[in-house]
């Protein structure tokens, strides 16, 4: 059955202790695998999307890369406005229209 | 602000009653999905509609349903409510139906005592 795991469930990090979030995933013929924020009581908010092993995609200091097996979600010297919960997802079924999500990353940068 | 419009905010209500979600998608999008989401579940998908037709169904329980109308806005119906029904209600869009790069609305808490 295809999936994604994230780990850890939560992460806590003083202001500027860079650190990464993980996503391993088992899914036979990745149509993309997605990163998204998402705040307390908010909607998920896109981030990034990786296709293929090696590709890496910054934002701030956010960079998602990917590998064969899994996905890291790199923060350089975090702040607090970093806090939030991160997801990565994978389409999955038939004509690949299904966005299905991890469990997710709490993630709380402390000042 | 994504652009993507949920009402209500927040809904309470009581065990067996129904009650309707409404979601405008972004100008311009065609395809509307929907998500439920709670403590234990994450978020589950439920349903996703294109241009008026339904596309791919999750975990939709029976006594949940969707419609897209012809002006593109959404509407999921949720009836004979159990206490297990209380989340959060997501509904997202995009312009095509296969893409990964979702847009979010705020989100519908339904709270069913």
């Amino acid at each position: 059955e295809d999936q994604v795991t994230q780990s850890p469930e939560a992460l806590r990090l003083q202001e500027g202790e860079s650190s990464s979030l993980n996503c391993s995933y088992t899914v036979s013929g990745l149509r993309g695998l997605f990163w998204y924020r998402q705040d307390p009581g908010k909607g998920p908010e896109f981030l990034f999307t990786l296709y293929s092993a090696g590709e890496e995609k910054e934002k701030e200091r956010l960079k998602a890369t990917l590998t064969k097996k899994e996905s890291f979600l790199h923060i350089t010297a975090p702040k607090p406005e970093d806090s939030a919960t991160y997801l990565c997802a994978h389409l999955e079924g038939e004509g690949a229209q299904k966005l299905v999500f991890g469990q997710g990353t709490r993630l709380t940068i402390n000042p | 602000d994504s652009g993507v419009t949920q009402t209500p905010k927040h809904l309470i209500t009581a065990t067996g009653q129904r009650v309707t979600l409404r979601c405008s998608p972004r100008s311009g999008d065609l395809s509307v999905y929907w998500y439920q989401q709670s403590l234990d579940q994450g978020l589950q998908f439920l349903i996703q509609y294109y241009n008026g037709e339904e596309r791919a169904k999750g975990n939709i329980l029976e006594r949940f349903s969707a419609q897209q109308f012809p002006d593109l806005h959404s509407e999921l119906n949720l009836s004979s409510l159990e206490l297990g029904d209380s989340a959060l209600y997501f509904c997202a869009s995009s312009t095509s139906g296969v893409t990964g790069e979702l847009f979010f609305g705020e989100g519908s808490r339904l709270t069913v005592l």
